[in-house]
């Protein structure tokens, strides 16, 4: 299974974008780029997915290079809202079945 | 609101009881996940269901045991309990579960507190 590494912490202040990195060298054909939101003692939340190039949607805009071994999570002008653990996943296929690993995530704590 | 729903909402029993976690999926979701929460840990995954048959199984202990009913609701069974086990347990869904694109539907968790 891919295994990613992503900062354990960033800081940001309202109104400023925050782009966290994730890195996934051993990212196989097949697989996709999740990133997931969770809120102090909430359940994760799906934000966005992708498996090359870029992908925007109404919450964040997601970043692949070609060789698909890093991507990014774009985060527009972030809110005290969007303080949060933010875990990016590389979904793999083991015997078939989905199980996706989530690593230690990102806590990202925006200041007024 | 995710659509799955987890009762109950928090629960606190002692060391050796038994306690039963229910989740009832995303209406026309077929795949159950189970994970547990520590408390600032991340996310350990602990077993899939399919329509009713296991499909992947992560690091559940062997005092732990789940099932999925035909009404693909599913239960996680935790026995013998410890103070370790004191944790938010997250019960998702996804459409299939075999996919690299599947997306899981997270519920709100039940919180155990184990005294």
């Amino acid at each position: 299974l891919a295994k990613t590494t992503q900062p354990i912490s960033m800081d940001s202040y309202e109104g400023q974008e925050v782009n966290i990195t994730c890195s996934h060298n051993n990212i196989a054909t097949n697989d996709y780029i999740t990133w997931y939101q969770q809120f102090p003692s909430q359940g994760p939340r799906f934000i966005i997915q992708g498996y090359k190039t870029k992908v925007t949607n109404e919450v964040a805009s997601l970043f692949i290079p070609a060789d698909r071994k890093s991507s990014t999570l774009s985060l527009p002008r972030v809110s005290l809202s969007d303080t949060a653990v933010y875990y990016c996943l590389v979904g793999s296929i083991s015997g078939g079945y989905n199980k996706l690993i989530f690593g230690a995530g990102t806590r990202l704590a925006v200041h007024p | 609101d995710s659509g799955v729903t987890q009762t109950p909402k928090h629960l606190i029993t002692a060391t050796g009881q038994r306690v039963t976690l229910r989740c009832s999926p995303r209406s026309g979701d077929l795949s159950v996940y189970w994970y547990q929460q520590s408390l600032d840990q991340g996310l350990q995954f602990l077993i899939q269901y399919y329509n009713g048959e296991e499909r992947a199984k992560g690091n559940i202990l062997e005092r732990f045991s789940a099932q999925q009913f035909p009404d693909l609701h599913s239960e996680l069974n935790l026995s013998s309990l410890e103070l370790g086990d004191s944790a938010l347990y997250f019960c998702a869904s996804s459409v299939e579960g075999g996919r690299a694109t599947d997306t899981q539907y997270f519920g709100p968790g039940t919180r155990l507190t184990v005294l």
